[in-house]
């Protein structure tokens, strides 16, 4: 089965810090994704990777950046917190671009 | 479907009985769609995916049906038990594209 492991299931910040979301995926897939979750608002993409140390915006990069050093780890930054960015984080890859991602259990981010 | 404000469509059922779940989609040029599912808790789960050169695909006890004509895609869950309780998700992606959009979901809740 493949597995999408977030370093976090849950983290609590203050605002100003500078955050890091892990993320390892065990299928040598070549994409990997970051989403946030939000009631109302569903799932949104920050940013995804098609490979290593490549990096494209999503819908919502603003306050973000990412990291892809190995293929099998995506990280998530956020430069510097803020309470708008409370939220559940969810990583995400996929063999293809043609095939289903799969998810890990998700960070639920709380900046306080 | 689409949701209001914070709130989920929703879903009420009966033990034993068949859901149908729907979603409504606005890109004519996507090819591929999934549905997921979400318990509480958790990250999304792959259940079944179809190709825009299907109208139709059956898994275990789920059948996708897709109308591209009127931008329509429905998840059926044969005899639906408790543990099918959760939130379902459709996402759909364009030829090529990595991005996939998702909706804004639908609670479905099983009652004994």
């Amino acid at each position: 089965d493949v597995k999408v492991t977030q370093s976090s299931r849950y983290l609590v910040k203050r605002t100003g810090e500078k955050v890091f979301l892990e993320c390892v995926q065990d299928m040598d897939h070549e994409n990997m994704f970051w989403y946030r979750q939000d009631p109302g608002l569903g799932l949104r993409l920050i940013y995804f990777s098609y490979d290593v140390k490549m990096k494209e915006k999503g819908d919502i990069p603003e306050g973000y950046s990412v990291s892809r050093e190995k293929k099998e780890r995506f990280s998530l930054i956020l430069e510097s917190a803020s309470t708008n960015q409370t939220s559940m984080y969810l990583c995400a890859s996929s063999y293809r671009v043609d095939t289903e991602a799969f998810f890990g259990q998700g960070t639920r981010l709380t900046v306080v | 479907g689409e949701s209001v404000g914070l709130h989920l469509p929703t879903l009420s059922v009966q033990e034993g009985d068949n859901s149908i779940i729907n979603c409504a989609y606005s890109n004519s040029a996507s090819d591929y769609f999934i549905w997921y599912k979400q318990e509480s808790g958790k990250g999304p789960q792959f259940i079944i995916d179809i190709r825009s050169n299907m109208d139709k695909r059956q898994g275990q006890r789920v059948t996708v049906l897709l109308n591209k004509t009127v931008k329509h895609l429905s998840l059926q869950i044969a005899a639906t038990q408790p543990g099918d309780s959760a939130v379902y998700f459709c996402a759909e992606k364009g030829w090529r594209n990595y991005k996939l959009t998702f909706g804004k979901g639908t609670l479905l809740t099983v009652n004994p």
